[in-house]
């Protein structure tokens, strides 16, 4: 069973248009989270959601929209893309507490030309 | 910004070397952890140290913390071709809600 999954795992399209990105973790976990991956593999945190609310939101452009419609739910939805949203996304989830591993989906590819 | 901060950035070793990377970091953390990516794929949880323990061993794996120097290292003894990957290391200020990754080290383990 993959703990926490990601789809699409590639996802090419325009400039301007609207994508989603979805996520599911079958751990339990009350917290989960979207980091942006560049090109020079640098990680950055973009939110965190805990038990469905929004904690962290990393000055993250508006046209990123995450939704999460239960705590085993992380949707994000970008409108309006751009050459620079270009980047692999990662969805993570963790349990908060002193012992907070992480765990990763495999990620999702995006290519905006 | 509060992220860790890798060293090496890269890092190419012989096979049956041991290798180390170290990290250092900014603000008071409640524990840091290593993760390793492999090319393509999601990051790995290797190993986690809380700021009150100065030193942790899972099988080929060591990590040091030194909380004073707001540091620490992961050593992989006797690595293997297996090993090359990128390893991050991560810290937790916010009790699990925010967990922040350096740039990472890129380690090549030649066979």
């Amino acid at each position: 069973d993959t703990a926490v999954s990601q789809t699409p795992k590639y996802l090419v399209t325009q400039m301007g248009n609207d994508k989603s990105i979805k996520c599911e973790q079958n751990l339990g976990h009350d917290t989960m989270y979207w980091y942006k991956q560049d090109s020079k593999k640098f990680l950055k945190i973009m939110f965190s959601y805990n038990n469905k609310e929004l904690i962290i939101n990393e000055t993250v452009p508006n046209r990123f929209s995450p939704k999460s419609p239960d705590k085993a739910h992380l949707n994000l939805h970008i409108n309006s893309l751009e050459l620079g949203d270009s980047a692999v996304y990662f969805c993570a989830s963790s349990q908060p507490g002193t012992a907070t591993e992480a765990f990763f989906g495999q990620g999702t590819r995006l290519t905006v030309v | 910004s509060q992220q860790g901060e890798e060293d090496p950035q890269a890092l190419s070793i012989q096979e049956g070397e041991n290798a180390t990377m170290n990290c250092s970091y900014k603000t008071s953390i409640n524990n840091l952890q290593w993760y390793r990516q492999n090319s393509g794929r999601g990051l790995v949880h290797l190993i986690l140290i809380r700021s009150n323990e100065r030193e942790k061993h899972s099988g080929r794996l060591r990590v040091t913390l030194d909380t004073s120097k707001k540091s620490s290292s992961l050593l992989i003894t006797a690595s293997r071709a297996a090993d090359t990957a990128s390893y991050f290391c991560a810290t937790d200020h916010t009790g699990g809600f925010k967990t922040i990754f350096g740039a990472g080290t890129r380690l090549f383990v030649k066979a």
